[in-house]
């Protein structure tokens, strides 16, 4: 089914420990984006991407890096994972800019990481 | 600045009971969309709704029902009749010209049978 995919769904991580968490869409859609989600706290804005080769911090970017090589591929690597990152992460896609607005965002399943 | 204020962190009704959802925001754009999202127990997000800011009628679907009223920044979610399949997180959600979506910490609706 077209979508957005997100790998692994559980992951158990030591301290210390690097990781990435992959997403893959197959809309054509530019911007794709991770998000945290803590209790009580929402969901945060780690990093996004309007497009191949661009990408930006959003509300809480340390201690994660991303890139974005191809229009389909967005994967968000923990560089060495600390229990404050303990979370469930999401991914998003959407059409750029105003058009993406207009169409809505479709998320990812979610990856649930516990650090210990 | 955009910001997105659900003050209610945590709401329990009995079946059957109406129940209003409150989202207010702030956006500088003169032109926006607001959207909410549902987070049942499973835990992925179901988008409920989008409203342009160009429309300020209400809109009704089937039991759900939003009130945006833009001179009170407000885009308020009402369930009639709520059903225990209604307890979720609930979210609002303003996309911000430069691709963020902003969301609010979100509502836990629970509803008691």
């Amino acid at each position: 089914n077209a979508g957005v995919t997100q790998t692994p769904k559980f992951q158990v991580l030591k301290t210390g420990q690097s990781m990435t968490l992959q997403c893959a869409q197959d809309m054509n859609h530019e911007y794709m984006s991770w998000y945290r989600q803590d209790p009580g706290m929402g969901l945060r804005l780690i990093h996004y991407s309007v497009g191949a080769g661009i990408t930006d911090q959003g509300e809480v970017p340390n201690g994660y890096n991303v890139s974005r090589s191809t229009t389909e591929d967005f994967p968000l690597r923990l560089l060495s994972a600390a229990p404050s990152q303990t979370s469930v992460y999401f991914c998003a896609s959407s059409y750029s800019g105003r058009t993406g607005a207009a169409y809505g965002y479709t998320f990812g399943s979610g990856t649930r990481l516990t650090v210990v | 600045a955009q910001k997105v204020t659900q003050a209610q962190t945590e709401i329990s009704v009995v079946e059957k009971e109406d129940v209003t959802l409150d989202c207010v925001y702030e956006t500088r754009d003169t032109t926006y969309y607001l959207f909410w999202y549902k987070q049942p127990p499973s835990g992925e997000l179901v988008f409920l709704i989008r409203r342009n800011s160009f429309d300020e009628q209400n809109e009704i679907s089937g039991r759900y029902s939003w009130n945006f009223q833009k001179s009170t920044s407000s885009f308020n979610f009402t369930i009639t009749a709520s059903q225990v399949v209604d307890s979720a997180v609930y979210f609002c959600a303003l996309p911000h010209r430069d691709d963020k979506i902003i969301f609010g910490k979100g509502t836990r609706l629970h509803i008691l049978p």
